[in-house]
């Protein structure tokens, strides 16, 4: 998957914990975005981020979830007092600076959030 | 609001079977559509990439190809082979960077 590395892979949380789950995109890039797939969903558009910036947050609820790319280090997409629908396999993508035409977009390999 | 529509869900054919993968979207304003493969437990890869001015593109036994004014987009995938069982993801982007809306996608067995 192009070097867009996630971890942890899988993480178990009790419910009301705190999960933070991390994305290094691939190197040189500076777009990424943080979609979730719950069961026997589809994948679904969370957030938009370029480096210390917020650009879509659409998709993302408005309550608990929250999600960083600061100028040095991982984005990481935080979910606070998690409940059981959180779980769910969140996937990072990142693509390059500009996306030019036939660019494509690089995905991780999931985080898997299980909260029991 | 962008939506995108698979069919079948799922599909079982026998080895060397050419088979044809349907996708719909409803706003016929996209920048690109994309195909990805997705095995259980791991993440998306990328297949193929079509431009909103092409018409297809091609990867090996792969054939992709894009009708934006009726909102559709196929992918034939030719001489099936048991490796390519996998879900397969559809999904368009409607600006240069921004999201990419997907399909629900379509899960794909090939028997030996």
């Amino acid at each position: 998957n192009a070097g867009v590395m996630q971890n942890p892979r899988h993480l178990v949380r009790r419910r009301g914990q705190e999960a933070r789950l991390r994305c290094s995109p691939v190197k040189g890039h500076s777009h990424v975005y943080w979609y979730r797939q719950l069961p026997e969903e589809g994948l679904k558009f969370m957030v938009y981020l370029q480096k210390e910036n917020i650009i879509d947050e659409s998709g993302m609820p408005k309550e608990r979830f929250s999600a960083e790319f600061p100028k040095e280090g991982p984005s990481i997409l935080r979910i606070q007092q998690v409940v059981r629908g959180d779980s769910a396999a969140y996937f990072c993508a990142s693509s390059p600076t500009t996306f030019r035409s036939g660019n494509t977009i690089y995905f991780g390999e999931g985080s898997w959030l299980t909260v029991v | 609001k962008q939506e995108v529509t698979q069919i079948p869900a799922a599909l079982s054919v026998p080895e060397g079977e050419n088979l044809v993968l349907n996708c719909s979207f409803t706003d016929s304003a996209i920048y690109n559509l994309q195909w990805f493969r997705q095995d259980p437990g791991k993440g998306l890869t990328s297949l193929l990439l079509i431009q909103s001015s092409q018409r297809e593109q091609t990867s090996g036994r792969l054939n992709a190809s894009l009708d934006k004014s009726s909102g559709r987009s196929t992918l034939y995938i030719a001489a099936s082979q048991p490796g390519d069982s996998a879900t397969y993801l559809c999904a368009v982007q409607e600006t240069s960077g921004s999201r990419l809306t997907f399909g629900e996608g379509t899960q794909l067995t090939v028997n030996p």
